[in-house]
């Protein structure tokens, strides 16, 4: 089955430590995303790629870092740079353009990452 | 980065009510979607609406695109348990992908809890 997925779904890190997450799809999707979901808030854009090797900032890039070596994978890096890093993040992927293309995305489980 | 207003925040309302929630936006919005996301999962989206003053129904959801593109609603009749969770509007300036810098812009969500 085709599909999105992330990993860890919990995790645990000490302040000051860089974290990765994983995000992998097999829906053959060119352009995925990242995004930052905080109590009681919508989703906030991070960073997204429309195509491997190439990405571009979101709304809230700052602490962030990714990387598109392969079509399937869009990791996503939280630095100590970042201040406030607890919060939930999603990972998205997208068809390309077409009406009904929206009909066709999707977002993954979630990360909910927590900074001790 | 610009996030829609949506209301209500939250709704507290008895199995089998009809619930009715909306956004508007200061700007023009081509897509306008409504996305339901359940505890520690990513959200599913629910309506995709294209046109602006399109009424579209998937089962006992009715969501309907404003015709000034500036706001959305999204009615739920005869609510029932499984109704229950966290609500997000969407929109696109772009008419059919999420791809690019005009990505998705949520709204902060509405929470429905229903009594039985």
């Amino acid at each position: 089955d085709g599909g999105i997925t992330q990993s860890p779904k919990y995790l645990f890190r000490k302040e000051g430590q860089n974290v990765t997450l994983s995000c992998e799809q097999n829906l053959n999707h060119d352009a995925m995303y990242w995004y930052r979901q905080d109590p009681g808030q919508g989703l906030r854009l991070i960073y997204y790629s429309q195509i491997v090797n190439d990405f571009q900032k979101g709304d809230i890039a700052e602490g962030y870092s990714v990387s598109r070596e392969k079509k399937e994978s869009f990791p996503l890096t939280v630095t100590s740079a970042q201040k406030n890093p607890t919060a939930f993040y999603l990972c998205a992927s997208f068809p390309p353009g077409g009406e009904g293309a929206y009909n066709e995305q999707f977002f993954g489980p979630g990360t909910r990452l927590t900074v001790l | 980065g610009q996030q829609l207003n949506q209301s209500p925040q939250s709704m507290f309302i008895q199995e089998g009510e009809d619930v009715s929630m909306n956004c508007t936006s200061s700007s023009i919005f081509n897509t306008w979607l409504w996305y339901k996301q359940d505890p520690g999962e990513g959200p599913v989206l629910l309506i995709a609406l294209y046109k602006a003053g399109e009424l579209t129904s998937n089962g006992r959801l009715t969501a309907q695109f404003g015709i000034t593109r500036k706001d959305s609603f999204l009615n739920i009749s005869a609510s029932i348990p499984s109704d229950v969770g966290i609500y997000f509007c969407a929109g696109s300036r772009l008419m059919y992908s999420g791809g690019g810098a005009d990505g998705l812009t949520f709204g902060k969500g509405t929470h429905l809890i229903i009594q039985p």
